[in-house]
């Protein structure tokens, strides 16, 4: 158990709808990242904040966005929804920026899998 | 942007020693990670190499040069537990940390 917890485990929706993954990180973690896995990629970074704040973006779509909360939890909303959207979304956290820490790894949740139909 | 290559599969027997080789390009350097991943759960850390060498974790050890930009994971004496995804991934200059597509290890009776 990494100590980040991810909901829902699995979504199923239908196109055209919008959703919410909810991402709550180790306690202490400030920082918070947002993965796409999907089954012939790899892991895409989307998107991190940091106390609050945005602090980098990857390949995220304009339908996607995300927000972290004054107590740290995170959420991801994926809107006007595409077969090409299902995939396993993960959320990582970890202590620090990365600059104070020798070894900044990420912390990884179990993931939410979504289906898109 | 980050260019992370490493291979799609390999194959190896119980037992055996197998290198996942790992080469990248980024805008600045913060570190490189490995990661193992069983299909359809969270990845999980397994080595962190920011300085030249090698670092040995018991039977796993990992290897990096800055310079050729490369790395490599050793996997020794093999278990079939270790049957996973395999993912180098490196934090750049602005610390977002870039994930390779990950190795496929299928280990063998």
């Amino acid at each position: 158990d990494s100590g980040v917890t991810q909901t829902p485990k699995h979504l199923i929706t239908a196109t055209g709808q919008r959703v919410t993954l909810r991402c709550s990180p180790r306690s202490g973690d400030l920082s918070v990242y947002w993965y796409q896995q999907s089954l012939d990629q790899g892991l895409q970074f989307l998107i991190q904040y940091y106390n609050g704040e945005e602090r980098a973006k990857g390949n995220i779509l304009e339908r996607f966005s995300a927000q972290q909360f004054p107590d740290l939890h995170s959420e991801l909303n994926l809107s006007s929804l595409e077969l090409g959207d299902s995939a396993l979304y993960f959320c990582a956290s970890s202590h620090a920026q990365g600059i104070t820490m020798v070894v900044g790894e990420l912390f990884f949740g179990e993931g939410s899998r979504l289906t898109v139909l | 942007g980050q260019n992370i290559d490493q291979p799609t599969e390999m194959t190896a027997t119980e037992g055996a020693i197998v290198q996942i080789n790992c080469t990248y390009q980024t805008s600045g350097f913060n570190g490189l990670f490995w990661y193992q991943q069983h299909a359809g759960e969270a990845p999980t850390f397994l080595s962190y190499n920011v300085l030249d060498g090698l670092e040995e974790k018991g039977r796993f050890s990992s290897f990096l040069s800055r310079s050729k930009g490369y790395s490599y994971l050793l996997l020794k004496e093999l278990q079939m537990k270790d049957s996973a995804s395999y993912l180098c991934a490196v934090r750049d200059g602005d610390y977002k940390l870039s994930f390779g597509a990950g190795t496929t290890v299928t280990v063998r009776a």
